[in-house]
């Protein structure tokens, strides 16, 4: 069985550009969650999708955004990049986002802004 | 916003030691999840916890759904240098994959 894809793995912008990243999750699950890793603040929620719609979103601006398709691949997109963004982005899919099924996670995205 | 805290932030052990490492919150949790981390990679589950009390064993690993649901602790057992990496515990409240992750342990193993 297939793990979560990501792509790409890496990833070199300047400020000002924007960015989209793409994320494939396990076939049958469709929660997809996205999370932002940086040595100093750990792993921040960003958003969950679940059937196309977006249920939870954490405490980032609005320059993050996403979306998810109807085959339940998902797609985020920061736009004005800042220097602070770079990071490793994660992708991680569930079944249906249960609070009893653990996330599985993709290898990430790491993005640097230069 | 919900807060976990997780210790120690670092820890350097011999071989074939026994590790234990905490993380606490001042929220109660419906589920409690140990990941490690290693480098390069995505965080992989350990294990799950589900009821408060529980403890639930994976091989060397060992970890406890603390009583008052706000805390919990992740042991291992005869450290190897496999074992080397960044370990997470995370907690969910409920609902739709509200998980709050601490900030790890960064685990690391001399031969």
């Amino acid at each position: 069985k297939a793990g979560v894809t990501q792509t790409p793995r890496y990833l070199i912008k300047t400020r000002g550009q924007q960015v989209t990243l793409s994320c494939s999750p396990i076939s049958g699950h469709r929660s997809v969650s996205w999370y932002q890793q940086t040595p100093g603040q750990g792993l921040q929620f960003l958003f969950e999708y679940f059937s196309e719609t977006q249920r939870n979103k954490g405490n980032f601006p609005g320059r993050f955004s996403g979306r998810q398709f109807s085959n339940s691949r998902s797609e985020m997109n920061v736009s004005t990049l800042e220097l602070g963004d770079s990071a490793l982005y994660l992708c991680a899919s569930s079944p249906w986002g249960g609070s009893n099924q653990p996330q599985h996670f993709g290898d990430g995205t790491r993005l640097s802004i230069l | 916003g919900q807060q976990l805290n997780q210790s120690p932030q670092s820890m350097f052990i011999q071989e074939g030691e026994d590790v234990s490492m905490n993380c606490t919150s001042s929220s109660i949790f419906n589920t409690w999840l140990w990941y490690k981390q290693d480098p390069g990679e995505g965080p992989v589950l350990l294990i799950a916890l589900y009821k408060a009390g529980e403890l639930t064993s994976n091989g060397r690993l060992t970890a406890q759904f603390g009583i008052t649901r706000k805390d919990s602790f992740l042991n291992i057992s005869a450290s190897i240098p496999s074992d080397v990496g960044i370990y997470f515990c995370a907690g969910d409240t409920g609902g739709y994959q509200k998980v709050t992750f601490g900030t790890g342990t960064k685990l690391q193993v001399i031969p």
